[in-house]
């Protein structure tokens, strides 16, 4: 695998359930971000991590819970999802936080049911 | 604060001709201005990026060039190619590498 890998890359799942959203990137970058993409709006910054520490929390739900083991891999936890919330959810990663190009995964499709 | 604005709505264009996407901004201080890329079922990709006034952002035959003066970056390629039909987005750094995205266009390039 190379860069950055997203799964699943499609998800229908009901207001009551609980699933995750998988990043990996194989760049051996330091820094971690998610972003939801909706129709007809720009991307939203959610969460950002660095050296697997969140430094940034932009008035996100708490019905989305974000988790970084290592610097290679960040998690999305979803539970009891509005339906508004269905959108792509794309996660990216950069070699720091000082100016640095960040890659993008395909993004998980999310739709709320 | 910060922001982008691209202009409304897709762009639809033959092969062979001129593309133009304007983008302007706000910001504060002197932020990295960037253009990414996005083809359909994937994530988005930079395209080109400039850091600093006058300079001039390339890749693909796709060229930007970063306007203190009228806070633009606007994209442009002489000869698009049905090959190049994606949304772009235009978009700014600040703070930590935080970005701030335009809207996007969907450009669509007819054979």
């Amino acid at each position: 695998e190379t860069g950055v890998t997203q799964t699943p890359r499609h998800l229908v799942m009901g207001m009551t359930n609980k699933k995750s959203l998988k990043c990996e990137q194989h760049l051996g970058h330091n820094a971690m971000y998610w972003y939801k993409q909706s129709a007809k709006k720009p991307l939203e910054l959610m969460f950002v991590y660095s050296l697997e520490e969140r430094v940034e929390n932009n008035s996100v739900p708490s019905r989305f819970s974000p988790e970084c083991p290592n610097s290679s891999h960040l998690f999305l936890h979803l539970h009891t999802l509005q339906p508004e919330d269905s959108a792509l959810y794309l996660c990216a990663s950069s070699q720091g936080l000082r100016q640095y190009e960040q890659y993008f995964g395909p993004g998980t499709r999310l739709t709320v049911t | 604060g910060n922001s982008v604005t691209q202009m409304e709505g897709p762009v639809t264009l033959s092969e062979e001709a001129f593309l133009t996407i304007n983008c302007t901004y706000t910001a504060t201080g002197y932020p990295s201005l960037f253009w990414y890329v996005q083809y359909p079922g994937e994530g988005l990709q930079l395209l080109l990026k400039a850091t600093k006034a006058d300079d001039k952002g390339s890749n693909k035959g796709f060229e930007a060039t970063y306007r203190k003066e009228t806070t633009s970056f606007h994209l442009e390629k002489g000869s698009v190619q049905v090959s190049d039909s994606a949304v772009y987005f235009c978009a700014l750094s600040y703070g930590n590498n935080r970005l701030a995205f335009g809207k996007g266009n969907q450009v669509v390039v007819i054979p």
